[in-house]
């Protein structure tokens, strides 16, 4: 079974930064297309950025552009995302999702996410 | 960006009885959407993608139909498992949006 375990999650002023990673585990990381997905207190899901299986191709959210950056290492099965410039609206529970082989940008596999608060 | 409404905002069913769920979408996004379920204090699972194909392990009573703006989401007969928020997604355009969730409750 598909395993995606986030961490780096936490406490951080505004202004500050944050890196939070996802280790994937039970299917071929470097064949899959990546995202990171946030999801405020209460609220609804929100897209964040998504990654190429081979890193090169990278989107984000206008919310989140200029400010995040998605990274991936395949050859550590790992997926990351660098946080700065932080704010309290970017506080969210962060998924990390695998996309689906047929459909890249559809995430047939979650983690169980990290909770960031962006907070003075 | 590409605006989905899923409608109603809460459904409040009987266990046995039909979920009819609904997402609209403000421009085309052919049959590039996917059915999401969320329970309180888990993570997203994906139920159906290109609009009408279940994913893996998704029982049969979970039904997707439409194309282009008008898509729905069937549970033929509610189990009590079925509780919980759902959520429609698209992926034809930049930035990836989500719709802002239904809510199915035990009525």
């Amino acid at each position: 079974e598909v395993q995606l375990v986030e961490s780096g999650g936490g406490l951080v002023q505004p202004g500050g930064s944050l890196r939070l990673s996802c280790a994937a585990s039970k299917f071929t990381f470097s064949d899959y297309t990546m995202a990171w997905v946030r999801q405020a207190p209460g609220k609804g899901l929100e897209w964040v950025s998504v990654i190429s299986n081979n890193g090169g191709i990278r989107h984000y959210a206008d919310s989140v552009k200029g400010r995040f950056t998605i990274s991936r290492d395949n050859s550590k099965n790992t997926l990351s995302l660098q946080m700065d410039s932080l704010r309290a609206e970017d506080t969210a529970v962060y998924y990390c999702a695998k996309g689906a082989i047929t459909a890249t940008r559809h995430f047939d596999y979650w983690g169980q996410g990290t909770l960031v608060t962006v907070s003075s | 960006e590409i605006v989905l409404t899923q409608s109603p905002a809460t459904l409040s069913l009987s266990p046995g009885e039909r979920a009819t769920l609904s997402c609209r979408a403000s421009q085309s996004v052919d049959n590039y959407l996917a059915w999401y379920q969320q329970k309180p204090g888990q993570s997203p699972r994906l139920l159906i993608y290109g609009a009408s194909n279940r994913a893996t392990d998704i029982p049969a009573r979970f039904s997707g139909s439409g194309s282009g703006t008008d898509f729905t989401l069937t549970i033929s007969s509610l189990d009590p498992e079925d509780f919980a928020v759902y959520y429609c997604q698209q992926r034809t355009d930049w930035p990836l949006t989500f719709g802002g969730g239904t809510k199915v409750e035990i009525k």
